[in-house]
Order: C-alpha cells, then sequence, then structure tokens
C-alpha cells in the first residue's frame, strides 16, 4: 500500500516558539490531504484539509493563522504551528487519500508534540 | 448527536473468544464504512472497509453493515492478546473524502 511520513516523529518546544511538521506522500501523489490532532484518550478530530495549489480547508474551530497549513507539491504538506502554547500538545497525524476511486486514506506515523 | 458513535469501553474479552465492536452513525448520505486499529502512541492502521450492506470478511475479522439502522459492526473472531487496541469507527460522506471518527472502543484480550 501507499506509504505517508512524517517529520519529526516528536518534538518538544517552548512556549511561545513555532513547529512546522512535515507531510510526505512516498510513493504516490497527493492532491489532497488531511491533518487530525489527536488528545490523549480522545479520537483523531479533523483541524484542516490541506489542497495542492491552494488554500487549505479549516475545520470550525480551528484558527488557520495559528495553524498554517501549506501543500507547495504534490507529496509534500506541512503544518506549522505558530506561537505554541501548552495546550497545543497533542498527537498530530497527516493521512492522504489512496489512488482515484480509491477510499482508503493512508495515515502517516503522527507526531508528537510537547510544549513547555 | 454525535455524527458517529461508539461504545468506549472497556471491552475485555478472553483469548480465543469473539470481540465485537459496535457503531452507529446519524447521517444516511453516509457512503463508506471503515474499522482502523490503533495501538497506543501509533497512528490508525485500517483493518476493514464496507460499502454495501451485508457482511465483508477477511480473515478473523468480519465487518457488518445495516444502512437502514444506521449501524456498523465489527467481528473479530479467535481474538489474540495481539488484537488489544483502541479501534476507530469512520464514515465518509460526500466526496470530500473526509474521515469522521467515533471516539474508539479499547478492546483487551486477556490470555
Amino acid at each position: 500500500g501507499a506509504v505517508v511520513s512524517q517529520h519529526p516523529s516528536w518534538v518538544i518546544c517552548k512556549s511561545g516558539t513555532s513547529v512546522k511538521i512535515e507531510c510526505r506522500s512516498l510513493d504516490f501523489q497527493a492532491t489532497t490531504m488531511f491533518w487530525y490532532r489527536q488528545f490523549p484518550k480522545q479520537s483523531l478530530m479533523l483541524m484542516a484539509t490541506s489542497n495542492e495549489g491552494s488554500k487549505a480547508t479549516y475545520e470550525q474551530g480551528v484558527e488557520k493563522d495559528k495553524f498554517l497549513i501549506n501543500h507547495a507539491s504534490l507529496t509534500l504538506s506541512t503544518l506549522t504551528v505558530t506561537s505554541a502554547h501548552p495546550e497545543d500538545s497533542s498527537f498530530y497525524i497527516c493521512s492522504a487519500p489512496g489512488l482515484a476511486g480509491e477510499e482508503t486514506q493512508y495515515f502517516g506515523p503522527g507526531t508528537r508534540l510537547l510544549v513547555l | 448527536q454525535k455524527e458517529v458513535e461508539q461504545n468506549s469501553g472497556p471491552l475485555s474479552v478472553p483469548e480465543g473468544a469473539i470481540a465485537s465492536l459496535n457503531c452507529t452513525y446519524s447521517d444516511r448520505g453516509s457512503q463508506s464504512f471503515f474499522w482502523y486499529r490503533q495501538y497506543s502512541g501509533k497512528s490508525p492502521e485500517l483493518i476493514m472497509s464496507i460499502y454495501s450492506n451485508g457482511d465483508k470478511e477477511d480473515g478473523r475479522f468480519t465487518a457488518q453493515l445495516n444502512k437502514a439502522s444506521q449501524y456498523v459492526s465489527l467481528l473479530i473472531r479467535d481474538s489474540q492478546p495481539s488484537d488489544s487496541a483502541t479501534y476507530l469507527c469512520a464514515v465518509i460522506k460526500g466526496s470530500a473524502r473526509q474521515l469522521t471518527f467515533g471516539s474508539g472502543t479499547q478492546l483487551t484480550v486477556l490470555p
């Protein structure tokens, strides 16, 4: 199956700094990627849909100025958490739909963010 | 009402037993249904997908879909301790291909 990678796998940063997370589709092109956030003991919540060459679509309640998404190529989407605060500490996971006509989504391994 | 609801559990079954996981969804326009398994600290991995009413079997796993009742289930036969994980029900509606997840059911298979 298709492979999606994320980098870094974990990051610790100080409050007020910005953190960039990369999501790459390794063996297929993804015009759309999805970014999820998962707090401990909770399910995945969709944050935004990243669209190659256009603006991301954010879910209600997600601050687009805080969570900057860039989808500059068919294999790379980035999520930047700006001015991170301890409440942003979470598990961030990206996914990409499979081939055209395929409903399956392929998930990256996730990035664990800890803001001190 | 949540879009996708699951019994949060935890659910414990002895090794070798059948584990039954249930999920209901609110939007009748939902088209595609998935079961994901998530180990602690890991991202979800796809177990089963089902798109039409009835049963779909894959090895020890059987997914059941009843669109009239807006209900989808996952049966795990001959449960193994390695099946211990959180199982997430997910639904796609419309053409956006966005997944909406349930809250997950934590399953523990006791050796």
